[in-house]
């Protein structure tokens, strides 16, 4: 079975400054079609979870711009450039492919 | 709009069952996967269950195998989770999710609100 280290468990960020979240896996997730299915989303507190990120770098319909997805192979990054006050939440990292899926540990975010 | 509503959480005593269903419109339900996801007081997301567009395939996670059974009905655009034998550590919002990429999956994109299990005596 795939491990996956979801880093750091909490972050508190000055509103303006950017933040990192960091997702490392025991095995490559680039899949046989060419595709790493690696998602990134967002549960904000009483909402469900929104999807940011998908395939890596994509970002989903309607996330603004300064969400970021990078990375490549067992090593993956989420970046927010500029932390807003309603960036506040749990972020997970989640793999899709190979099934079944997982989601990392998580990361809560708060404003300092 | 893509909306999923789900139904059918509630509190029940261990070792009983409870059916979840999730009611999907906005889009043609028979062209995507669905998943089922949880989060259990005090802790993070886990993914419960998929199924295909179809229904042919379905996956599960360890901690449901055996137990959770998911199923869809296309002509009803309604997606279950039927949950037997439940037991504490069941205890969760359950959210329905639809996948991302059409007759494909790639991990959920559009969520529900979820529904309430409490598995408790």
């Amino acid at each position: 079975d795939i491990v996956m280290t979801q880093t750091p468990l909490s972050l508190s960020v000055t509103p303006g400054q950017p933040a990192s979240i960091s997702c490392k896996f025991s095995q490559s997730l680039l899949h046989s079609d060419g595709k790493t299915y690696l998602n990134w989303y967002l549960q904000k507190p009483g909402q469900p979870p929104q999807l940011l990120i998908y395939e890596v770098s994509s970002r989903f319909s309607g996330v603004p711009d300064r969400f970021s997805g990078s990375g490549s192979g067992t090593d993956f990054t989420l970046k927010i450039s500029r932390v807003e006050a309603d960036d506040v939440g749990l972020y997970y990292c989640m793999q899709s492919k190979p099934l079944p899926p997982t989601f990392g540990q998580g990361t809560k975010v708060e404003i300092k | 709009q893509v909306q999923l509503v789900e139904s059918g959480g509630g509190v029940v005593q261990p070792g009983r069952s409870l059916r979840l269903s999730c009611a999907a419109s906005g889009f043609t339900f028979s062209g995507y996967a669905m998943h089922w996801v949880r989060r259990a007081p005090g802790k993070g997301l886990e993914w419960v269950a998929l199924i295909w567009n179809d229904g042919t395939n379905k996956y599960y996670a360890d901690s449901v195998k055996g137990r959770f059974t998911i199923s869809r009905d296309n002509s009803k655009n309604t997606l279950y989770l039927q949950m037997n034998t439940l037991r504490a550590e069941d205890t969760a919002v359950y959210y329905c999710a639809r996948d991302r990429p059409p007759y494909d999956t790639g991990g959920p994109s559009y969520w529900g609100q979820g529904t309430l299990v409490t598995v408790s005596s």
